[in-house]
């Protein structure tokens, strides 16, 4: 059974540029939330994807956007890069009929922003 | 606002015990706790919904007192892969926040042999 998988792992960009992130959710999970984990800090909640809907949104400004895909999997995007958008961004998905329940985190994508 | 953690940082010896707290200025509706060892994704402890639940996984356990918006972790008899940083994550009471997990800053957990 397939864990949260994330890709890409590492990648550096420039600022001003635009990034995508890929998740793709644990089997049977059908919403995907992503994080962003600053060095040293907690992960901070940006949005989260249910029926191909952005369901809750966090504190993030519209540089930050995704998608969800039919097949639950999804992407995070972020356009005109900061330095300060250098971060650990994780994936987290869970099923949202749980009502709460736990989330099941990818290993992250780790972008730096030069 | 995030919940508050404390302590920030706590080294023990293997089988001592260790208690991590979690302070939030916000009527909750559940607390889940994570455990994140460096370089890897957070990995599920457990969850508490309001109600002052305690529940347990082996030697690790964990209180919730909704009146105080408090939660604590308890780590009982430490094992050496028990090191790592803790973080508690907060669902705010309400209902529209499921899966909206708000976290506190870590403690970070060493045990030495």
């Amino acid at each position: 059974d397939a864990g949260v998988t994330q890709s890409p792992t590492h990648l550096i960009k420039t600022r001003g540029q635009q990034v995508t992130l890929r998740c793709s959710p644990k089997s049977g999970h059908d919403t995907v939330s992503w994080y962003q984990q600053a060095l040293g800090q907690g992960p901070q909640f940006i949005f989260q994807y249910y029926e191909e809907e952005e369901r809750q949104r966090g504190n993030f400004p519209d540089r930050f956007s995704g998608h969800q895909f039919p097949n639950y999997s999804s992407e995070l995007n972020v356009n005109a890069l900061l330095l300060g958008d250098s971060a650990l961004y994780l994936c987290a998905s869970s099923f949202f009929s749980a009502n709460t329940g736990e989330l099941f985190f990818g290993e992250g994508s780790r972008l730096t922003v030069l | 606002q995030q919940p508050v953690q404390s302590p920030q940082a706590v080294i023990l010896r293997e089988g001592e015990d260790a208690v991590i707290n979690c302070s939030s200025s916000k009527a909750l509706y559940s607390v889940h706790w994570y455990r994140q060892k460096h370089g890897e994704a957070p990995v599920f402890l457990m969850i508490l919904l309001k109600g002052g639940e305690q529940k347990g996984h082996d030697k690790i356990s964990a209180s919730f007192n909704e009146k105080k918006q408090q939660s604590s972790l308890y780590l009982t008899a430490s094992q050496l892969s028990y090191s790592g940083t803790y973080f508690c994550g907060t669902e705010n009471a309400g209902g529209t926040s499921y899966g909206k997990l708000t976290f506190g800053q870590g403690t970070i957990l060493t045990v030495h042999p």
